[in-house]
């Protein structure tokens, strides 16, 4: 079964402390793999998509790796507005696969000024 | 460029009532899912319409459903409405197969 376990639950930084977000997956054939932010009472926020190991992406404080078994969201120097959840998803290949994201359950990111 | 649009932001309704979910998506996109947003479950995906067709369903009970028009807007049902139907309801449009950008959600409390 298509599954995604995202670590920690929450997490709690000081402005300026880097750390990294971990997204575990076991997956029937990866077609994709995406990070999402939702703010409390919002629809996820787009961040990246990567699909196939050793691929890297960056958007400001954030860098999205990924490797066979699991992906990291490193956040450098976050500040506050970085405070969040953070959403992780797998898109397994094949057409019975079509439109359909598996969600982990995410990580709720705190950053104390 | 004008975002997803999800009507209403918010409903409450009745045990045993019926609702009807709106999405508006991107000009251009023709692909459009659902999913159910619960503290306890998370995102979970309901089902995908792509050009009025629906091309895939996750594990919700027949009482779910949905449809698309021809201008790729979608609606989903929810009929004879549980207390545990209470959910943020998302939808996402994409172009086809990726690039999934998702509405503000339908907060819907069943009472």
């Amino acid at each position: 079964e298509d599954q995604v376990t995202q670590s920690p639950e929450a997490l709690r930084l000081q402005e300026g402390e880097s750390s990294s977000l971990n997204c575990s997956y076991t997956v029937s054939g990866l077609r994709g793999l995406f990070w999402y932010r939702q703010d409390p009472g919002k629809g996820p926020e787009f961040l990246f998509t990567l699909y196939s190991a050793g691929e890297e992406k960056e958007k400001e404080r954030l860098k999205a790796t990924l490797t066979k078994k699991e992906s990291f969201l490193h956040i450098t120097a976050p500040k506050p507005e970085d405070s969040a959840t953070y959403l992780c998803a797998v898109q397994a290949q094949g057409s019975s696969n079509t439109g359909k994201l598996i969600f982990g359950q995410g990580t709720t990111l705190q950053v104390k000024p | 460029k004008a975002g997803v649009t999800q009507t209403p932001r918010y409903l409450i309704k009745t045990r045993g009532q019926q609702v009807t979910l709106s999405c508006s998506p991107i000009s251009g996109h023709r692909s459009v899912s659902w999913y159910q947003q619960t503290p306890g479950q998370g995102l979970q995906f309901l089902f995908e319409y792509f050009s009025e067709t629906q091309r895939n369903k996750g594990n919700f009970p027949g009482r779910f459903s949905g449809r698309q028009f021809s201008n790729s807007r979608s609606e989903m049902n929810v009929s004879t409405l549980e207390l545990g139907d209470s959910a943020l309801y998302l939808c996402a449009s994409s172009p086809d197969r990726d690039g999934y950008t998702f509405g503000s959600g339908t907060r819907l409390t069943v009472v």
